[in-house]
């Protein structure tokens, strides 16, 4: 059973610092990994999506990289803002036989001004 | 092209009374899913579905029943609603599996 897991679950940072969230899954063959953010009260807003086939994606400060062998994949911020605080959420699809997509419990992100 | 779209966003029901979600979607995509959302849970999938008039359980489907009469709309329906189905649901589509896209999420309270 795929399960994904989301380490630390709490980062506090202050501004401009570049930081790495972290995204861990146990079942290697999976066709997709997403990133999504969550303000609060709010729905999800997809930030990135890296295809199976792919080792990385990027958008504006945002890079998102994807190592299956190990497992893994981080999302690198750069330069932080106080706007970027949030909690972020990776999810991954298996390759075949579902079509589901298996959540992390996400990180709260605070940036602090 | 307003995305995905759920309503109503707030609601408040008593122990016993039945209710229906509605997700309409404007992006043509085959697959429509209905989360729960829960402090300390994460998000946990209650049903899917992969195309119209079909519909699949996800990993908390008791209490719960959907319909997909038309590819744009996902209903979820809580037949009689219980204080446990307090929580916040969003619904998501994606073009197969590919991106997927949320809804804003209604925030429902059973007392």
């Amino acid at each position: 059973k795929q399960e994904v897991t989301q380490i630390p679950a709490a980062l506090s940072v202050p501004e401009g610092e570049n930081l790495v969230l972290n995204c861990s899954f146990t079942d290697s063959a999976i066709y997709n990994l997403q990133w999504f953010r969550q303000d609060p009260g709010k729905g999800l807003t997809s930030l990135l999506l890296i295809q199976s086939s792919q080792r990385e994606q990027t958008s504006g400060r945002l890079n998102a990289s994807l190592d299956k062998s190990s497992g893994r994949s981080t999302l690198y911020i750069a330069a932080s803002q106080p706007g970027d605080s949030a909690t972020y959420l990776c999810a991954v699809t298996r390759l075949s036989g579902t079509y589901k997509y298996i959540f992390g419990t996400g990180t709260r992100l605070k940036v602090l001004a | 092209n307003a995305g995905v779209t759920q309503t109503p966003k707030f609601r408040v029901l008593k122990t016993g009374q039945s209710m229906t979600l509605l997700c309409a979607q404007d992006m043509n995509h085959e697959y429509m899913y209905w989360y729960r959302q829960d402090p300390g849970m994460g998000l946990r999938l209650i049903h899917y579905s992969v195309g119209e008039g079909t519909t699949a359980k996800g990993e908390v489907p008791d209490g719960y029943n959907v319909s997909r009469l038309k590819k744009q709309n996902f209903l979820l329906g809580l037949e009689s609603a219980a204080p446990s189905q307090t929580s916040v649901y969003f619904c998501a589509s994606s073009l197969r599996l590919y991106e997927q896209y949320f809804g804003p999420g209604t925030r429902l309270t059973v007392t």
